[in-house]
C-alpha cells in the first residue's frame, strides 16, 4: 500500500519568506509526527498530532513553526519568516497507534534551503 | 542530559562479519521503548527493531538483534553477517510512556547516529 508521502521533495526559499510543507499519512494511521533533521544529526521532535486531540507542540523551536492535521488527514507544517537556521530535512511519520510497540513510518522527507 | 547516547560516530566492518552498535539511554521512567532506524543515502528512515522495557527476551529481527541491559541502560544492535547494503546511518530512539499527550504516548527521541560503513 502507499506509504507516508510529503510534497515538495525540495524547497529553497529566501530568508524571512513563509513557506509551507505537506505530509500524507498513511491511510488509517492515527497519530502523526514531524520531525526536523539538521545535516548529520539525529531527528529532533517537533509536534505530534494523535486523532482529534490538541496537538503536543512541546518540540517547537518558536512560534515562528505552526502545524495543522485536519481529523485522521493531512497535515501541513508552516515555516513564517524562514531564518538560516531552518535549513534542515523535515520529515513526517504517521502510526497506526501511538505508543507500545507500533514504529513510526516515515515519508521521504522535504529538504528545506533557506538562502 | 541527553536521553540517547549513540558513542560512535563512524564504524567499519568487513562484509559477512558481525557488528555492534552502541546505545544508552536515560530515563526514570519504568515504562519505555526502544527503537532502532535504518537510514541510507537515500534519507529514508526504515524500521528496524522494537525491544519493549518489561520484555523479558531480547528482540530479534533476521540479521538484527537487540542486546538489551536494563540496569545498566543500553539497547544494542548487533547485525549478523554484514552486506554492502548495510551501509548507511543507523539511529537508537526511545519512546517514554510518561510523555504522554491525551491519554496517548508520543514522540521518539533520537541519538545522534552511528554512520556504518561495510567493507567488501
Amino acid at each position: 500500500g502507499a506509504g507516508v508521502s510529503q510534497s515538495p521533495s525540495n524547497k529553497v526559499t529566501e530568508k524571512g519568506k513563509d513557506v509551507e510543507l505537506r505530509c500524507d499519512p498513511i491511510s488509517g494511521h492515527t497519530a502523526l509526527y514531524w520531525y526536523r533533521q539538521r545535516l548529520g544529526q539525529g531527528l529532533e521532535f517537533l509536534i505530534y498530532f494523535q486523532g482529534n486531540s490538541a496537538p503536543d507542540k512541546s518540540g517547537l523551536p518558536s512560534d515562528r513553526f505552526s502545524a495543522e492535521r485536519t481529523g485522521e488527514s493531512v497535515s501541513t507544517l508552516t515555516i513564517q519568516r524562514t531564518q538560516q537556521e531552518d535549513s534542515a530535512v523535515y520529515l513526517c511519520a504517521s502510526s497506526l497507534v501511538p505508543g507500545g510497540s507500533y514504529e513510526q513510518y516515515f515519508g521521504p522527507g522535504t529538504r528545506l534551503t533557506v538562502t | 542530559a541527553q536521553k540517547i547516547t549513540q558513542t560512535q560516530p563512524g564504524m567499519f566492518v568487513q562484509e559477512k562479519e558481525a557488528v555492534t552498535l552502541d546505545c544508552t539511554y536515560d530515563t526514570s521512567d519504568p515504562s519505555y521503548g526502544l527503537f532502532w532506524y535504518k537510514q541510507p543515502s537515500s534519507g529514508e528512515m526504515i524500521f528496524l527493531i522494537y525491544q519493549g522495557s518489561y520484555d523479558q527476551q531480547n528482540a530479534t529481527e533476521g540479521r538484527y538483534s537487540l542486546n538489551f541491559q536494563k540496569a545498566r541502560k543500553s539497547a544494542n544492535l548487533v547485525i549478523s553477517a554484514s552486506q554492502l547494503g548495510d551501509s548507511a546511518m543507523y539511529f537508537c530512539a526511545m519512546r517514554e510512556a510518561s510523555r504522554n499527550y491525551g491519554g496517548s504516548q508520543g514522540n521518539l527521541i533520537f541519538g545522534k547516529g552511528t554512520k556504518l560503513s561495510v567493507k567488501p
